[in-house]
């Protein structure tokens, strides 16, 4: 299994401009997630989606973030435009749904990770 | 809410010593709990889960965890690290029925020679 993909791995950009972060979960899993990570905040969640569905998105910080999940391949994260505190590295995990029978316990499988650096 | 305090930030210790680094969690309901280990410039990996049943849990690379109830702790532990575990360390819970994890702030283990 390839794991989940994140891209692009780093992203340097300057204030005003927008930021793309896409997402390829394990297939067969449900939920995605997003979170990003600081050393100010740590891991914060900004988003989830079940069955492509965004389930709880309280964690995003302000409209000029934006996510998407059009099939259960693929997700976005944008941010539009971008400041320069929205520096952070950024993750995305998925899992399969809760309760799904078999081992599944909830346990998120992480990307590497998408290092954002605004200028 | 549930929420999970790392009481340490930073932990250093000699390589071969043993090493506990601790987690607290609050939640009334019934909880999973995990420990996650990230390695620089990487994703979290999972390193151990306590679901149901003993409450020693054993997990990769040597280290187990032991879940306290009566404390609300999930506290990592490892007899002797090596180098290679210098790393962070997150500990996280889960609400049954739900999907989300939370997580502690992390803590940072340093190994030295």
């Amino acid at each position: 299994d390839a794991g989940v993909i994140q891209s692009p791995r780093h992203e340097v950009t300057e204030m005003g401009q927008e930021v793309t972060l896409r997402c390829k979960p394990i297939s067969g899993h449900n939920s995605l997630f997003w979170y990003r990570q600081t050393m100010m905040r740590g891991l914060e969640l900004l988003i989830y989606f079940n069955n492509n569905v965004p389930i709880d998105d309280s964690g995003m910080p302000e409209d000029r973030f934006s996510a998407k999940m059009p099939n259960a391949s693929f997700s976005t994260l944008k941010i539009q435009p971008s400041e320069p505190r929205d520096s952070a590295v950024y993750f995305c995990a998925s899992s399969a749904s809760v309760g799904s029978g078999g081992s599944n316990t909830g346990e998120l499988f992480f990307g590497e990770g998408s290092r954002l650096t605004v200028l | 809410a549930q929420s999970v305090t790392q009481l340490d930030s930073q932990v250093p210790v000699f390589e071969e010593a043993p090493v506990e680094l601790r987690c607290n969690y609050s939640s009334s309901v019934s909880v999973y709990l995990f420990w996650y280990v990230q390695y620089p410039n990487q994703g979290l990996q999972l390193l151990l889960k306590y679901l149901s049943g003993s409450t020693l849990v054993k997990g990769i690379n040597g280290f187990e965890a032991e879940f306290n109830k009566s404390q609300t702790s999930f506290h990592l532990r490892k007899p002797s690290v090596h180098i290679s575990d210098t790393a962070e360390y997150f500990c996280a819970v889960r609400r049954s029925g739900y999907s989300t994890l939370t997580f502690g702030k992390g803590t940072m283990l340093l190994v030295s020679p």
